[in-house]
């Protein structure tokens, strides 16, 4: 079944430990993106990458990291995690970047 | 920033109503896509429509486009409950498709 797979669903830390979400897809994309979701600021774009080794910022970028060594997977790293980056994330990935396929996002608390 | 708002935040319609949503934004655009989120779920893509194209229909879907006012409407005919959910446009600006803009949604609630 195409998809794409998010972990973890659920996450709760404290301010400052260092936390990776994962992210993998099986469907040969070459573009993959990353999304916070929070209430009444719709899905803002966190990073994305046109292919391997090729990231770029989207429009919140501040406080996170990602790499994409290999075409299935992109991390999102959040290296020193603090309270305003609670929020529900989404990974996505598609061809060139339309038609969207997310997977079912994880929802992180930081304390 | 954002570069769509959908239009209204909220919607509540009898079953077998029609649905109607806008979605304005700001600068030129190549293509404007649709997509469905239930419940805190991932968003489904639902319709993409071109620059150069006016309507484009899926289903129950009817989507429109006028690039001279800078809007799009979704209308969902004979809504069902499991319609029941919020609705996202999204729009690239300019030529790089890749970096996508998403509205603040709106929601729709479909009564029995």
């Amino acid at each position: 079944e195409a998809q794409v797979t998010q972990n973890p669903r659920y996450l709760i830390t404290v301010t400052g430990k260092k936390l990776t979400v994962t992210c993998s897809q099986n469907m040969n994309h070459e573009y993959m993106s990353w999304y916070r979701q929070d209430p009444g600021l719709g899905l803002r774009q966190i990073y994305y990458s046109m292919n391997v080794e090729a990231t770029d910022k989207g429009d919140v970028p501040e406080g996170y990291k990602v790499s994409r060594k290999e075409k299935r997977n992109f991390p999102l790293i959040l290296e020193s995690p603090s309270p305003n980056q609670t929020s529900l994330y989404f990974c996505a990935s598609s061809t060139g970047g339309l038609t969207l396929h997310f997977g079912n996002g994880t929802r992180l608390t930081v304390t | 920033s954002q570069q769509g708002e959908e239009d209204p935040q909220a919607l509540s319609i009898q079953e077998g109503e029609n649905a109607t949503m806008n979605c304005s934004y700001k600068t030129s655009i190549n293509n404007l896509q649709w997509y469905r989120q239930n419940s805190g779920r991932g968003l489904v893509h639902l319709i993409l429509i071109r620059s150069n194209e006016r309507e484009k229909h899926s289903g129950r879907l009817r989507v429109t486009l006028d690039t001279s006012k800078k809007s799009s409407s979704l209308l969902i005919t004979a809504s069902r409950a499991a319609d029941t959910a919020s609705y996202f446009c999204a729009t690239a600006a300019g030529s790089n498709d890749y970096k996508l803009s998403f509205g603040a949604g709106t929601t729709v609630t479909v009564r029995a």
